[in-house]
């Protein structure tokens, strides 16, 4: 079974600093992974995905993630941090052979300190 | 496209009352996904369907809750009855499944508050 760990629940950057968020995935097939964003009272929102083309992707807001196969990996990552990058993010991993669904992280809270 | 349509975006009942949330996926999308989120205990997925017909609902709390999907533009999900431990944000998602690599866009959501 496919399963996501995201390492910290709380995240805290100050504006313009380096946010990363990290995503350790298990997979018995190569994967297809994912981060979503949600903010305050939405719903989920696709940041961007990888579909074992190149293994840094990018996506929008000016975030991007690289997929590390040896490290089970796909961190999240954006150079300098914006206030309005406040939000919950979650990494998925799927869907496996045979089902549809995705296999969420518990999610990573992202505060920007002024 | 508008996105996944879910109503209503609020409702406020008292337990032992019949909640039924509604969602409407994107078109020509064949899965479609319920989830319930909590402080307490993330994201849950409850139940998807693929093509109409519920494929997983292993994620469905109890007999008390039971979802339908009578056709490819249209799901409920029904509480009878409703409990204060159901309050919870309810998240309906559609992916185009093997037109595309699985991800899935979310509705707004149903903030369910039971009293």
């Amino acid at each position: 079974a496919q399963s996501v760990t995201q390492l910290g629940s709380h995240v805290s950057v100050s504006e313009g600093a380096l946010v990363l968020l990290r995503c350790n995935y298990s997979s018995s097939v190569p994967p297809y992974l994912f981060w979503y964003v949600q903010y305050p009272n939405q719903g989920l929102q696709l940041l961007l995905k990888y579909t074992s083309a190149a293994t840094l992707v990018k996506g929008i807001n000016g975030f991007e993630a690289e997929f590390k196969k040896s490290e089970t990996s796909f961190h999240l990552t954006k150079p300098s941090a914006h206030m309005s990058d406040a939000a919950e993010y979650f990494c998925a991993v799927g869907p496996e052979a045979g089902r549809r669904a995705l296999t969420f992280g518990s999610g990573t809270r992202l505060q920007v300190q002024p | 496209d508008a996105g996944v349509i879910q109503s209503p975006r609020h409702e406020v009942t008292e337990m032992g009352q019949e909640v039924t949330l509604r969602c409407k996926p994107i078109s020509g999308h064949n899965s479609l996904f319920w989830y319930r989120q909590t402080m307490m205990r993330g994201l849950e997925l409850l139940i998807y369907f693929n093509n109409n017909v519920p494929i997983d609902d292993s994620g469905m709390p109890e007999d008390r809750f039971s979802a339908k999907m009578p056709n490819a533009s249209f799901s409920t999900l029904k509480i009878q009855p409703s409990e204060p431990r159901d309050s919870a944000v309810y998240f309906c998602a559609s992916s185009p499944g093997l037109a595309g690599v699985g991800e899935q866009f979310f509705g707004p959501g149903t903030r369910l508050t039971v009293l």
